[in-house]
Protein backbone atom coordinates (compact mmCIF):
# COMPACT_ATOMS: atom_id res chain seq x y z
CA UNK A 1 0.00 0.00 0.00
CA UNK A 2 1.17 3.66 -0.44
CA UNK A 3 2.96 5.17 2.96
CA UNK A 4 3.27 8.83 2.80
CA UNK A 5 6.08 10.01 4.87
CA UNK A 6 6.03 13.32 6.51
CA UNK A 7 8.73 15.31 7.72
CA UNK A 8 9.54 17.32 10.41
CA UNK A 9 6.67 16.03 12.30
CA UNK A 10 6.28 19.56 14.27
CA UNK A 11 8.21 22.38 13.82
CA UNK A 12 7.90 25.69 15.36
CA UNK A 13 9.17 29.14 13.90
CA UNK A 14 9.70 32.61 14.77
CA UNK A 15 7.47 34.90 12.57
CA UNK A 16 8.88 36.04 9.21
CA UNK A 17 10.72 32.91 9.06
CA UNK A 18 10.87 30.13 6.05
CA UNK A 19 9.70 26.91 6.54
CA UNK A 20 9.79 23.76 4.25
CA UNK A 21 7.38 20.65 5.37
CA UNK A 22 8.37 17.48 2.87
CA UNK A 23 6.02 14.80 1.95
CA UNK A 24 7.89 11.33 0.55
CA UNK A 25 6.04 8.70 -0.77
CA UNK A 26 7.04 4.81 -1.54
CA UNK A 27 5.56 4.93 -4.96
CA UNK A 28 4.68 6.81 -7.96
CA UNK A 29 2.54 9.85 -6.78
CA UNK A 30 -0.52 10.13 -9.18
CA UNK A 31 -1.61 13.26 -7.38
CA UNK A 32 -0.34 15.12 -4.70
CA UNK A 33 -2.52 16.96 -2.36
CA UNK A 34 -2.06 19.80 -0.06
CA UNK A 35 -3.93 20.16 2.57
CA UNK A 36 -3.91 22.84 6.12
CA UNK A 37 -6.21 21.21 9.17
CA UNK A 38 -6.71 23.27 12.86
CA UNK A 39 -6.99 20.16 14.50
CA UNK A 40 -10.68 19.13 15.41
CA UNK A 41 -11.66 21.12 12.26
CA UNK A 42 -11.98 19.85 8.85
CA UNK A 43 -9.27 20.44 6.09
CA UNK A 44 -9.09 23.10 4.03
CA UNK A 45 -7.66 22.19 0.66
CA UNK A 46 -4.40 24.01 -0.97
CA UNK A 47 -3.02 22.37 -3.69
CA UNK A 48 -2.84 19.91 -5.93
CA UNK A 49 0.08 18.33 -8.13
CA UNK A 50 -0.08 15.66 -10.73
CA UNK A 51 2.86 16.25 -13.31
CA UNK A 52 6.41 15.74 -12.27
CA UNK A 53 8.57 19.30 -12.00
CA UNK A 54 4.93 20.88 -11.34
CA UNK A 55 5.28 23.77 -9.07
CA UNK A 56 2.18 25.98 -7.50
CA UNK A 57 2.32 29.02 -5.45
CA UNK A 58 -1.19 30.38 -3.32
CA UNK A 59 -0.27 33.61 -2.10
CA UNK A 60 3.05 32.66 0.52
CA UNK A 61 3.21 29.28 0.03
CA UNK A 62 4.51 27.35 -2.54
CA UNK A 63 4.62 23.40 -3.76
CA UNK A 64 6.55 21.47 -5.89
CA UNK A 65 6.40 17.66 -7.23
CA UNK A 66 9.98 16.80 -8.16
CA UNK A 67 10.54 15.14 -11.91
CA UNK A 68 10.26 11.43 -10.70
CA UNK A 69 6.98 11.90 -9.00
CA UNK A 70 7.81 10.62 -5.50
CA UNK A 71 8.33 13.53 -3.75
CA UNK A 72 6.83 16.84 -2.57
CA UNK A 73 7.63 20.11 -0.66
CA UNK A 74 5.73 22.97 0.88
CA UNK A 75 7.40 26.07 1.24
CA UNK A 76 6.16 28.90 3.05
CA UNK A 77 7.95 32.21 2.89
CA UNK A 78 7.86 34.82 5.94
CA UNK A 79 5.58 32.68 8.14
CA UNK A 80 2.57 34.17 10.14
CA UNK A 81 0.61 33.29 12.96
CA UNK A 82 -2.29 32.35 10.70
CA UNK A 83 -0.09 29.84 9.17
CA UNK A 84 -0.58 27.63 11.87
CA UNK A 85 -1.97 24.16 11.83
CA UNK A 86 -1.39 20.69 10.80
CA UNK A 87 -0.22 20.43 7.34
CA UNK A 88 -1.12 16.61 5.72
CA UNK A 89 -0.43 15.53 2.48
CA UNK A 90 -2.55 13.47 1.06
CA UNK A 91 -1.80 11.15 -2.08
CA UNK A 92 -3.90 9.34 -5.36
CA UNK A 93 -2.79 6.24 -4.90
CA UNK A 94 -3.74 5.59 -8.62
CA UNK A 95 -5.55 2.63 -10.15
CA UNK A 96 -9.22 2.45 -11.19
CA UNK A 97 -9.96 2.91 -7.44
CA UNK A 98 -9.64 6.38 -6.39
CA UNK A 99 -8.73 7.18 -2.73
CA UNK A 100 -6.44 9.43 -1.03
CA UNK A 101 -3.73 8.15 1.48
CA UNK A 102 -2.84 10.76 4.55
CA UNK A 103 0.58 11.54 5.78
CA UNK A 104 0.84 11.70 9.27
CA UNK A 105 0.50 15.60 9.27
CA UNK A 106 3.03 17.99 10.24
CA UNK A 107 2.31 20.55 13.06
CA UNK A 108 3.45 23.56 12.37
CA UNK A 109 3.31 26.71 15.24
CA UNK A 110 4.66 30.03 14.45
CA UNK A 111 5.43 31.99 17.53
CA UNK A 112 4.83 35.95 17.10
CA UNK B 1 -14.79 26.57 -3.44
CA UNK B 2 -16.85 24.35 -3.29
CA UNK B 3 -18.61 23.43 0.40
CA UNK B 4 -19.11 20.40 2.08
CA UNK B 5 -21.81 20.40 5.18
CA UNK B 6 -20.71 18.12 7.68
CA UNK B 7 -23.38 17.74 10.79
CA UNK B 8 -23.44 17.30 13.74
CA UNK B 9 -19.89 19.03 15.08
CA UNK B 10 -20.00 17.24 18.46
CA UNK B 11 -22.07 14.88 19.44
CA UNK B 12 -22.30 13.33 22.69
CA UNK B 13 -23.70 10.02 22.85
CA UNK B 14 -24.49 6.90 25.77
CA UNK B 15 -23.24 3.75 25.33
CA UNK B 16 -25.16 1.13 23.36
CA UNK B 17 -26.60 4.05 21.60
CA UNK B 18 -26.63 4.91 17.51
CA UNK B 19 -25.04 8.34 16.24
CA UNK B 20 -25.98 9.03 12.42
CA UNK B 21 -23.38 11.97 11.07
CA UNK B 22 -24.35 13.85 7.97
CA UNK B 23 -21.84 15.15 5.45
CA UNK B 24 -23.71 17.00 2.61
CA UNK B 25 -22.21 18.98 -0.56
CA UNK B 26 -23.96 21.92 -1.09
CA UNK B 27 -23.02 23.59 -4.37
CA UNK B 28 -21.77 20.33 -6.33
CA UNK B 29 -23.01 17.07 -6.94
CA UNK B 30 -20.70 14.31 -5.14
CA UNK B 31 -20.09 11.40 -6.76
CA UNK B 32 -18.06 10.00 -4.41
CA UNK B 33 -17.93 10.03 -0.56
CA UNK B 34 -15.16 9.18 1.64
CA UNK B 35 -15.28 8.42 5.55
CA UNK B 36 -12.48 8.97 7.60
CA UNK B 37 -11.95 8.55 10.89
CA UNK B 38 -9.02 10.63 12.87
CA UNK B 39 -7.11 9.69 16.10
CA UNK B 40 -5.86 12.47 18.66
CA UNK B 41 -1.87 13.53 16.97
CA UNK B 42 -2.56 11.27 13.70
CA UNK B 43 -3.35 11.12 10.10
CA UNK B 44 -6.88 10.21 8.78
CA UNK B 45 -7.31 6.99 8.68
CA UNK B 46 -10.16 5.89 5.58
CA UNK B 47 -13.07 4.00 6.09
CA UNK B 48 -14.94 3.56 3.44
CA UNK B 49 -15.99 5.00 0.22
CA UNK B 50 -19.33 5.88 -1.13
CA UNK B 51 -20.94 6.38 -4.29
CA UNK B 52 -23.98 7.28 -4.98
CA UNK B 53 -26.54 4.98 -5.61
CA UNK B 54 -24.50 1.89 -4.60
CA UNK B 55 -22.81 -0.32 -1.34
CA UNK B 56 -20.34 1.46 0.41
CA UNK B 57 -16.39 -0.02 -0.04
CA UNK B 58 -15.33 -0.32 3.21
CA UNK B 59 -11.39 -0.88 4.12
CA UNK B 60 -9.69 -3.81 5.66
CA UNK B 61 -10.68 -3.59 9.28
CA UNK B 62 -13.14 -1.63 9.15
CA UNK B 63 -16.56 -3.13 10.24
CA UNK B 64 -19.62 -2.58 7.97
CA UNK B 65 -22.42 -3.58 10.33
CA UNK B 66 -20.50 -1.39 12.95
CA UNK B 67 -20.64 1.81 10.61
CA UNK B 68 -23.16 1.92 8.30
CA UNK B 69 -23.17 4.30 5.29
CA UNK B 70 -25.41 5.21 3.04
CA UNK B 71 -25.02 7.67 0.36
CA UNK B 72 -28.70 7.70 -1.26
CA UNK B 73 -28.34 11.04 -3.60
CA UNK B 74 -25.69 12.87 -5.17
CA UNK B 75 -25.68 15.31 -2.55
CA UNK B 76 -25.62 13.60 0.96
CA UNK B 77 -23.95 10.81 2.07
CA UNK B 78 -24.40 9.38 6.13
CA UNK B 79 -22.49 7.72 8.49
CA UNK B 80 -24.41 5.42 11.14
CA UNK B 81 -22.33 4.42 14.38
CA UNK B 82 -24.20 1.77 15.55
CA UNK B 83 -24.44 0.14 19.11
CA UNK B 84 -21.77 3.16 19.90
CA UNK B 85 -18.96 1.88 22.32
CA UNK B 86 -15.97 4.43 24.51
CA UNK B 87 -13.48 2.89 21.92
CA UNK B 88 -15.81 4.16 19.19
CA UNK B 89 -14.84 7.73 20.32
CA UNK B 90 -13.14 9.74 17.47
CA UNK B 91 -13.24 12.54 15.19
CA UNK B 92 -14.87 11.79 11.87
CA UNK B 93 -14.36 13.50 9.10
CA UNK B 94 -16.36 13.17 5.39
CA UNK B 95 -14.71 14.62 2.30
CA UNK B 96 -17.24 14.83 -1.05
CA UNK B 97 -15.71 14.78 -4.52
CA UNK B 98 -17.59 15.75 -8.38
CA UNK B 99 -16.70 14.30 -11.38
CA UNK B 100 -14.34 17.02 -12.22
CA UNK B 101 -13.45 18.52 -8.65
CA UNK B 102 -10.88 17.56 -6.43
CA UNK B 103 -12.22 16.57 -2.85
CA UNK B 104 -13.50 18.67 -0.69
CA UNK B 105 -13.55 17.96 3.35
CA UNK B 106 -16.40 18.66 5.95
CA UNK B 107 -15.84 19.92 9.23
CA UNK B 108 -15.60 17.11 11.13
CA UNK B 109 -18.23 15.62 14.19
CA UNK B 110 -16.50 14.66 17.23
CA UNK B 111 -17.80 12.06 18.53
CA UNK B 112 -18.10 11.05 22.35
CA UNK B 113 -19.44 7.79 23.41
CA UNK B 114 -20.12 7.87 27.62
Amino acid sequence: SQELEQSPQSLIVQEGKNLTINCTSSKTLYGLYWYKQKYGEGLIFLMMLQKGGEEKSHEKITAKLDEKKQQSSLHITASQPSHAGIYLCGADTGGSNYKLTFGKGTLLTVNP
Amino acid sequence: GAVVSQHPSRVICKSGTSVKIECRSLDFQATTMFWYRQFPKQSLMLMATSNEGSKATYEQGVEKDKFLINHASLTLSTLTVTSAHPEDSSFYICSAEGMYTEAFFGQGTRLTVV
